[in-house]
């Protein structure tokens, strides 16, 4: 079966702190990706990965950064956290066939004050 | 600039009833299209597909519609259930790409009530 995991479901920080966002396939998959999605404004794509150490930018990569290392984990880095990155993050993956699907995981709710 | 247009922010409809979901993109290269579900607190799942060489594809109560002319394509829900309460989203894919970017719609709030 399909697995997307991310590594908290809740997240409070406070202004300023750095932030990491974990999100785990077992799928083997060679893509993955970074999204947050807020009210009205549907998922927009923040960083996407096609390859190990391998990314591209998304429509709204301010304030953001990645890294992946291994092929089955993709961290999203908020390196100074504002308000207004409170918002849910979603992970998810794919196998880059052209007909194939995102996988996503369950989401982590970040809240900074 | 928005590729992938739902403009309908939300939907009611009543249990048994049919909901249609609509969806409207203005890239050309799109050839690939897929819907997801999304409930609150939880990650979208994958819902249904249709390639641009198909107009129609079937899956139980849902079944998607593209019109690649008027560049449209919609979800029908019969018979709708409280179940399918959720946020739907439309997504597209480019032409031959394998880096697998979707471009995602804005999303339907779909309420199903009894």
């Amino acid at each position: 079966d399909v697995k997307v995991t991310q590594s908290s479901r809740y997240l409070v920080k406070r202004t300023g702190e750095k932030v990491f966002l974990e999100c785990v396939q077992d799928m083997d998959h060679e893509n993955m990706f970074w999204y947050r999605q807020d009210p009205g404004l549907g998922l927009r794509l923040i960083y996407f990965s096609y390859d190990v150490k391998m990314k591209e930018k998304g429509d709204i990569p301010e304030g953001y950064s990645v890294s992946r290392e291994k092929k089955e984990r993709f961290s999203l880095i908020l390196e100074s956290a504002s308000t207004n990155q409170t918002s849910m993050y979603l992970c998810a993956s794919s196998t880059g066939t052209s007909v194939d699907t995102q996988y996503f995981g369950p989401g982590t709710r970040l809240t900074v004050l | 600039d928005q590729q992938v247009k739902q403009n309908s922010p939300s939907l009611s409809v009543q249990e048994g009833r049919i909901s249609i979901l609509n969806c409207d993109y203005t890239n050309s290269m799109f050839d690939y299209f897929l819907w997801y579900k999304k409930y609150p607190a939880e990650g979208p799942t994958f819902l249904i597909s249709i390639s641009s060489i198909k107009d129609k594809n079937e899956d139980g109560r849902f079944t998607v519609f593209l019109n690649k002319s008027a560049k449209h394509l919609s979800l029908h829900i019969v018979p709708s259930q409280p179940g399918d309460s959720a946020v739907y989203f439309c997504a597209a894919k480019g032409r031959g790409s394998t880096l697998g970017r979707l471009y995602f719609g804005r999303g339907t709030q779909l309420t199903v009530w009894p």
